[in-house]
């Protein structure tokens, strides 16, 4: 069974913070690392896939890195706007037709 | 819109009911999942189907059944339901290759009384 960690599991900034997330991973058997955004009442949309160590990503205002060393994933949000509360969940794919395993996510609220 | 799209949003059934949720998308691709969601727990896979056929079946209780009639549909059919079955039920639909994302539908929220 794969272990996903997610940490925090929750977090409450003001707008304008900077804020970042981990995702934790055994390092061995790696394929790829998967972030998604998780609207309240919307789908789970993804943000980034990720597949090679020293791998960073960007989108807008949102960052991620990714180590498959040490097995860890960071995710950034610079300037933090209400528009980004929402859960952000980390998944890596695994086996026949990439089945995704979640961690259990981190609840981000970003209030005025 | 993801493209992948659920029905019904919402359903509430007794234990003694049958019912399906129905998941469908057009985005050409050959992976379908069914991932379930309690509350304070992951994501947690019950069903994959690659090109129609299911790979994975994740020790779910055999009052959920699957059916993938097309590459475009997948249903997933309730039979005699416990209260914790209550859960938000995603399909999802991706291309099948680790290196490609999940498409998520907006979920069944399923209450069974």
């Amino acid at each position: 069974i794969l272990n996903v960690e997610q940490s925090p599991q929750s977090l409450h900034v003001q707008e304008g913070d900077s804020t970042n997330f981990t995702c934790s991973f055994p390092s061995s058997n790696f394929y790829a690392l998967h972030w998604y955004r998780w609207e309240t009442a919307k789908s789970p949309e993804a943000l980034f896939v990720m597949t090679l160590n020293g791998d960073e990503k960007k989108k807008g205002r949102i960052s991620a890195t990714l180590n498959t060393k040490e097995g860890y994933s960071y995710l950034y949000i610079k300037g933090s706007q209400p528009e980004d509360s929402a859960t952000y969940l980390c998944a890596l794919p695994t086996g026949t037709a990439s089945k995704l395993t979640f961690g259990t996510g981190t609840r981000l609220q970003v209030t005025l | 819109e993801t493209g992948v799209t659920q029905t019904p949003r919402h359903l509430v059934m007794g234990m003694t009911n049958k019912k399906s949720l129905k998941c469908e998308q057009h985005l050409g691709h050959n992976a379908m999942y069914w991932y379930k969601q309690s509350a304070k727990k992951p994501l947690e896979l019950m069903f994959v189907y690659s090109l129609e056929e299911r790979v994975e079946n994740n020790s779910v209780p055999s009052r959920f059944s699957p059916e993938c009639p097309n590459s475009s549909h997948l249903f997933l059919h309730l039979h005699t339901l416990q209260p914790e079955d209550s859960a938000l039920y995603l399909c999802a639909s991706s291309p099948g290759t680790e290196n490609t994302e999940a498409f998520f539908g907006q979920g069944t929220r399923l209450t069974v009384v």
